[in-house]
């Protein structure tokens, strides 16, 4: 059973990095498939960050992509989210998927002072 | 850039009623990568309906998916208390994109 489970901080000051990881068990990153981040303000809808393909190609978002990077570490079967110069605009629960299935539960990330 | 657009924004049926829940994109999609998803509150999406047809595993046959092209439609046959619930169709590839969600709740 493929299982994803995102953890970092909760709390990030304004204009700093943000900065999760995605940790994969029960399937090897390396043998498909493409991975990526998705995001849900409170009470908004969803917002696809971007996404890296097994062999590491990204693509990103427009209205995100100059501050965006998405890596992969093959060797401990994780993938990476930086958001950099976050505002209070980017509070709102990660989400790292497999598309289109599994998802992971999510993690609420605050930016605040 | 794939837009989608749902509609209703907000649908208010009652138990046992059908429902017709409709995705538009912006440009034509391949069929294999639309789909749909139920979010409950305080929940991750959940993916019901792959490759604009397909149930996800579980999904009871209740929850039926059609449409190709530019013109997606989620069709629940009769509605059950659990289906209450925020709908939002997907395309999904190398980028991917969502609707803006469709609210279904109880009239």
């Amino acid at each position: 059973q493929v299982q994803l489970q995102e953890s970092g901080p909760g709390l990030v000051k304004p204009s700093e990095t943000l900065s999760l990881i995605c940790t994969v068990s029960g399937y090897f990153i390396s043998s498909g498939y493409y991975w990526g981040w998705i995001r849900q303000p409170p009470g908004k809808g969803l917002e696809w960050i971007g996404s890296i393909y097994h062999s590491g190609s990204t693509y990103y978002n427009p209205s995100l992509k100059s501050r965006v990077t998405i890596s992969v570490d093959t060797s401990k079967n994780q993938f990476s989210l930086k958001l950099a110069s976050v505002t209070a605009a980017d509070t709102a629960v990660y989400y790292c998927a497999r598309y289109p299935t599994p998802w992971g539960q999510g993690t609420l990330v605050t930016v605040s002072s | 850039e794939i837009v989608l657009t749902q509609s209703p924004g907000t649908l208010s049926l009652s138990p046992g009623e059908r429902a017709t829940l409709s995705c538009r994109a912006s440009q034509s999609v391949s069929s294999s990568y639309l789909a749909w998803y139920q979010q409950k509150p305080g929940q991750a999406p959940r993916l019901l309906i792959y490759g604009a047809s397909s149930r996800a595993t579980g999904i009871p046959d209740r929850f039926s998916g059609s449409g190709s092209g530019t013109d997606l439609t989620l069709t629940i046959s009769r509605l059950e208390p659990e289906d209450f619930a925020v709908y939002y169709c997907q395309q999904y590839g190398s980028s991917l994109s969502f609707g803006q969600g469709t609210k279904l709740e109880i009239k």
